[in-house]
């Protein structure tokens, strides 16, 4: 088990809504990366945040936002779900600034829209 | 062209065969590679991660990387039914591409 852990681990919400995914990085870890991994596919990268700062920036729209806390924590807000955002929510956490070393991942957050 | 492709399978192989699982990409920049183990419904884990070309072995796991082809392997020796889980690739720089994963199923 990694130190990451992540809440809900299950959600079901409506077309139109608004989610909060919430992130716990391993201690000593600065810097967090979240991933969506829709069913059969791998990961893919949305944000990631370095000391509080965004500092990259997959393809994803601007209703996709992300905060990161001085415990350096984060959550991942997602604004007018749709249907494809059904998805594996998943943070990963590194102590290096970079998610290109020790990147350890939490159990993810199962999205569901309907 | 995805930056990083890998065939999903799924590989079929008994117990205790040596398994190659291989990726490409196609950024030269990349400069670091891992593989992570997944298994059905869980986060995935760190198995191994490499810096720039070369061989880095761990136990019964050994990754390849060959900057010249582009080309990332994993080799499994002595498999196990508890190895079955999809093994998912992934290089970078300052963030990490994905490979969509290759399904493994060890049976005994």
């Amino acid at each position: 088990e990694t130190g990451v852990t992540q809440s809900p681990t299950h959600l079901i919400k409506t077309r139109g809504q608004q989610v909060t995914l919430r992130c716990s990085s391993q201690s000593g870890h600065n810097t967090v990366s979240w991933y969506q991994q829709a069913l059969g596919q791998g990961p893919q990268f949305i944000f990631q945040y370095y000391r509080e700062e965004e500092n990259g920036r997959g393809n994803f729209p601007p209703r996709f936002s992300g905060l990161q806390f001085p415990n350096y924590s984060s959550e991942l807000n997602v604004n007018a779900l749709e249907l494809d955002d059904s998805a594996l929510y998943l943070c990963a956490s590194s102590p290096t600034g970079f998610m290109n070393t020790e990147a350890f991942f939490g159990q993810g957050t199962r999205l569901t829209v309907v | 062209q995805k930056e990083v492709e890998q065939d999903p399978g799924p590989l079929s192989v008994p117990e205790g065969a040596i398994v190659s699982l291989n990726c490409t990409y196609s950024n030269s920049a990349f400069q670091y590679f891992m593989w992570y183990r997944q298994y059905s419904r869980k986060g995935p884990e760190l198995l191994m991660y490499t810096y720039s070309s070369g061989n880095k072995e761990d136990g019964r796991f050994t990754a390849q990387v060959d900057k010249s082809s582009k080309y990332i392997s994993l080799f499994i020796r002595d498999s196990q039914p508890s190895d079955s889980a999809t093994y998912l690739c992934a290089s970078g720089y300052s963030t990490l591409t994905f490979g969509k994963g290759t399904m493994l199923l060890v049976s005994p």
